[in-house]
């Protein structure tokens, strides 16, 4: 079946680094991916809607310059955070569309989360 | 105000009891998800639906467009149904999710 990996599982960083996140469609080719952020005890939050071939969509209140989204190719969508600070440790998610075109009307494969730390 | 709202937050169960969870949204939609999530945090999608009824295994899943509402059923429940079930709505260009109903089955 569909399978979407995310690298690493977890990461540790120090402050004022930078660390990059990937998610990777197996199987499939997802011209869409969405990353998500969830803090502790709280739901999903949608950060960006990641096109492949183009420019992120991001959501209202997340920084385009901080969280840089690059989706270069069919199976492949990066998610770096810049200049890393403690406030942004959380556990960031992604999903793929698993049909073409119809981005969040189509089943989501989502991935097994990367728990990042930033100290 | 949320657009998505799910009760109840939190359901203890015994074993082979029928669980429902509901959520009750305020925007128009494309589609309407049902996500589980275990503690490890990995999230699976379970449903995807826009319309109707859909059944996979024990698991049902009801959409009420007329009245913005969707549940969740669980039958025959089972200890590794223990997870947190999220509700989220797609509405073209937009995710909105549920805070999510955390279950816990005790055998």
């Amino acid at each position: 079946g569909a399978v979407v990996s995310q690298h690493p599982s977890w990461v540790i960083c120090k402050s004022g680094t930078s660390v990059k996140i990937e998610c990777r469609s197996l199987d499939f080719q997802a011209t869409t991916m969405f990353w998500y952020r969830q803090f502790p005890k709280q739901s999903l939050m949608l950060m960006a809607t990641s096109n492949e071939g183009s420019k992120a969509t991001y959501e209202q209140g997340v920084e385009k310059d901080k969280f840089l989204i690059n989706h270069a190719s069919l199976t492949l969508s990066t998610l770096t955070v810049t200049s890393a600070h403690p406030e942004d440790s959380s556990f960031y998610i992604c999903s793929a569309a698993l049909i073409p075109g119809l981005a969040g009307a189509a089943p989501q494969i989502f991935g097994p989360g990367t728990r990042l730390t930033v100290t | 105000k949320n657009e998505v709202e799910q009760s109840p937050q939190n359901l203890t169960a015994q074993e082979g009891e029928f669980i429902t969870i509901n959520c009750s949204y305020s925007v128009g939609i494309s589609a309407l998800h049902w996500l589980q999530q275990h503690p490890g945090g990995g999230i699976v999608s379970l449903f995807m639906l826009s319309s109707g009824k859909k059944k996979h295994g024990r698991l049902i899943a009801t959409i009420n467009i007329q009245e913005k509402h969707s549940s969740l059923h669980i039958t025959a429940s089972h200890p590794r149904d223990s997870a947190v079930y999220i509700c989220a709505v797609n509405t073209g260009n937009q995710f909105y999710f549920g805070t999510g109903t955390s279950l816990t089955v005790i055998p």
